[in-house]
């Protein structure tokens, strides 16, 4: 089984709907990401998480929102989606000070 | 502004041969650096890093260059196999400032059998 999985794997909606991405992760990691991959830019950090009572604004946080429900769990809100809210989001995880984050296999997200 | 940017967005090379992937900063603050590898349909994999400490760091076929005056960093495959074939991410982070990892654009790697 994978140490990170995120629901769903793909997902099509309409401007204005409330979506929701979802994060688990098995590795007993203390630290959680939620990116955004677009075409040419790379991977943007949109909000991250060092324990449950912590939550963070990232680099593009407007439009979003998040959850911290347990340590393994990390959710992602989108509230009112729009079109450029379309694209590929991954979840992290990190332990501690570690610099290395371990991936999710990503969402696949389409705002029409 | 990117801070981290790869201005190669693909590359293609033949099998045996040495890849060479290429990654600019402009904060001298970084001291920590990672390449990512992407397959299609996965998330990223960690594959090697290096700290501003050092100026090289080889594991296996995968070498990292830092050169701190230019702001620069290589990543070397060699030799350069099909399963190779990915995008490849360049990162920075600063490691007293919360471990945030600032990522490049990518860039796609095809191998050519």
């Amino acid at each position: 089984d994978a140490d990170v999985t995120q629901t769903p794997r793909n997902r099509i909606t309409k401007t204005g709907k409330r979506i929701m991405l979802e994060c688990s992760q098995t590795k007993g990691h203390d630290r959680m990401y939620w990116y955004r991959q677009d075409p040419g830019l790379g991977l943007r950090l949109i909000y991250y998480s060092f324990d449950v009572k912590d939550i963070n604004k990232g680099e593009i946080s407007d439009g979003y929102s998040v959850s911290r429900q347990a340590q393994a769990k990390f959710s992602l809100s989108l509230e009112s989606a729009i079109p450029n809210q379309t694209a590929l989001y991954f979840c992290a995880t990190s332990f501690g000070i570690a610099d290395t984050q371990y991936f999710g296999p990503g969402t696949r997200l389409t705002v029409l | 502004d990117q801070q981290v940017k790869q201005n190669s967005p693909s590359l293609s090379v033949q099998e045996g041969r040495i890849s060479i992937l290429n990654c600019d900063y402009t904060n001298s603050m970084f001291d920590y650096f990672l390449w990512y590898k992407k397959y299609p349909a996965e998330g990223p994999t960690f594959l090697i890093s290096i700290s501003s400490i050092k100026d090289k760091n080889e594991d296996g076929r995968f070498t990292v260059f830092l050169n701190k005056s230019a702001k620069h960093l290589s990543l070397h495959i060699v030799p350069s196999q099909p399963g190779d074939s990915a995008v490849y991410f360049c990162a920075a982070t600063r490691r007293n400032a919360g471990n945030m990892l600032t990522f490049g654009g990518g860039t796609r790697l095809m191998v050519k059998p």
